[in-house]
């Protein structure tokens, strides 16, 4: 068990409708990332958020967005869906040190299906 | 643009045998480098890493070999078991950022 904590676990919906992903990180980390793996395919960064302030943008599209609440729990809200936006999404946290040995943990992931 | 690449989509080698999963990054600014293991319904796991400042790190059956010349990496397992089937994914790591490969499926055959 890595300690950090998504849900729900699986989600069907369909196409043009939104949703909300979350994510509880490893006590103490301060840091959360988002990845989303489609099928086939590697690990997607799309956003990091630390202590509550976005961090870092990777490939994130407009249609989706993030915060990191004061408690440090993250939520990530997609909308508008669409068919390919059917992923794996996963929640990672870290102690964001900035220490060479930094880690990413990760949760068990959001398997999202629009249809 | 993927800055780290697994160009391997699947490996397979017989148990008991050596497993080498390779990667290649193109960042020389890259300075620490990682290896998770994702079994299926999970989220992947940390397995073991190198700073850039070394070329070799062991760590029971695995070891992960870095060449910065080269800008690649490999992952040696020694010996093979059918419970190391799984995803493995390359990670590279700079200005708290990490890039991850699209992954390499290993199957360890009994």
């Amino acid at each position: 068990d890595s300690g950090v904590t998504q849900t729900p676990k699986h989600l069907i919906t369909a196409t043009g409708q939104r949703v909300t992903l979350r994510c509880s990180p490893r006590s103490g980390d301060l840091s959360v990332y988002w990845y989303q793996q489609s099928l086939d395919q590697g690990l997607q960064f799309l956003i990091q958020y630390y202590n509550g302030e976005e961090r870092a943008k990777g490939n994130i599209l407009e249609r989706f967005s993030a915060q990191q609440f004061p408690d440090l729990h993250s939520e990530l809200n997609l909308s508008s869906l669409e068919l390919g936006d059917s992923a794996l999404y996963f929640c990672a946290s870290s102690s964001f040190t900035g220490q060479e040995n930094e880690k990413l943990f990760f949760g068990s992931g959001t398997q999202l299906s629009v249809l | 643009d993927q800055q780290v690449k697994q160009n391997s989509p699947s490996l397979s080698v017989q148990e008991g045998r050596i497993s080498i999963l390779n990667c290649d990054y193109t960042n020389s600014m890259f300075d620490y480098f990682l290896w998770y293991k994702k079994y299926p319904a999970e989220g992947p796991t940390f397995l073991i890493s190198i700073s850039s400042i070394k070329d070799k790190n062991e760590d029971g059956r695995f070891t992960v070999f870095l060449n910065k010349s080269a800008k690649h990496l490999s992952l040696h397992i020694v010996p093979s078991q059918p419970g190391d089937s799984a995803v493995y994914f390359c990670a590279a790591y700079n200005f708290n950022k990490f890039y991850f490969g699209s992954g390499t499926k290993l199957n360890v055959k009994p």
